[in-house]
């Protein structure tokens, strides 16, 4: 079975700051994984994803992440924050010898964006 | 393209009774899972159909059930309802494989009493 740790319930952070959340991730076999944002009364949208290739990933909004498979690492980073970036985000994988879509969810880390 | 739809939003129930969430893909998606969020247990995987067939089940009792129809509608029950049912319900929809993005609907609060 694979679980997701993200290490950091809440982040605060000032507002053009840069930012790292941190996703670290165990599973037998290997996986494919993802960084989804949750903004208030809505669901899940899709930050990025690696499935294969280069380790670095770039996705929406200015974020990026990096595949460490050494340390079992998916860390999410941006630059700069803002303040429209202030959501909770969750860092998620899915096996590959999976038939389907059955994604398991890190407990989420909330960014908190300030002025 | 019209996104993953969930009705109704918001929902309460008294333990006992049973509920039916609806989630309607995006067009042309085949595959529908529901997962259920929790501020104590976060985001959990209910289960997932393909084709109208259960394709993954997740670690939750025989009160929840799903089903999916011919136009890869879905529906998800939850019989007997408890407390700890509270939650938020999630649906996603993609196309058919696990490279394949999921899109998420915004959801149905159960609040259950």
């Amino acid at each position: 079975a694979q679980s997701v740790t993200q290490l950091d319930s809440q982040v605060p952070v000032f507002e053009e700051a840069p930012v790292e959340l941190r996703c670290n991730y165990s599973s037998s076999v290997s996986v494919y994984l993802f960084w989804y944002v949750q903004y208030p009364n809505q669901g899940l949208q899709l930050l990025l994803k690696y499935l294969s290739g280069s380790t670095l990933v770039k996705g929406i909004n200015g974020f990026e992440a990096e595949f460490n498979k050494s340390q079992t690492s998916f860390h999410l980073r941006k630059p700069s924050v803002h303040i429209s970036d202030t959501a909770e985000y969750f860092c998620a994988v899915i096996t590959i010898d999976n038939a389907g879509n059955m994604l398991t969810f890190g407990g989420g880390t909330r960014l908190m964006v300030k002025p | 393209k019209a996104g993953v739809t969930q009705t109704p939003r918001y929902l309460i129930k008294t333990r006992g009774q049973q509920v039916t969430l609806s989630c309607s893909p995006i067009s042309g998606h085949r595959s529908v899972s529901w997962y259920q969020q929790t501020p104590g247990q976060g985001l959990q995987f209910l289960f997932e159909y393909f084709s109208e067939t259960q394709r993954n089940k997740g670690n939750f009792p025989g009160r929840f059930s799903g089903r999916q129809f011919s136009n890869s509608r879905s529906e998800m029950n939850v019989s007997t309802l408890e407390l700890g049912d509270s939650a938020l319900y999630l649906c996603a929809s993609s196309w058919a494989s696990t490279q394949e993005t999921q899109y998420f609907g915004p959801g149905t609060r159960l609040l259950v009493l």
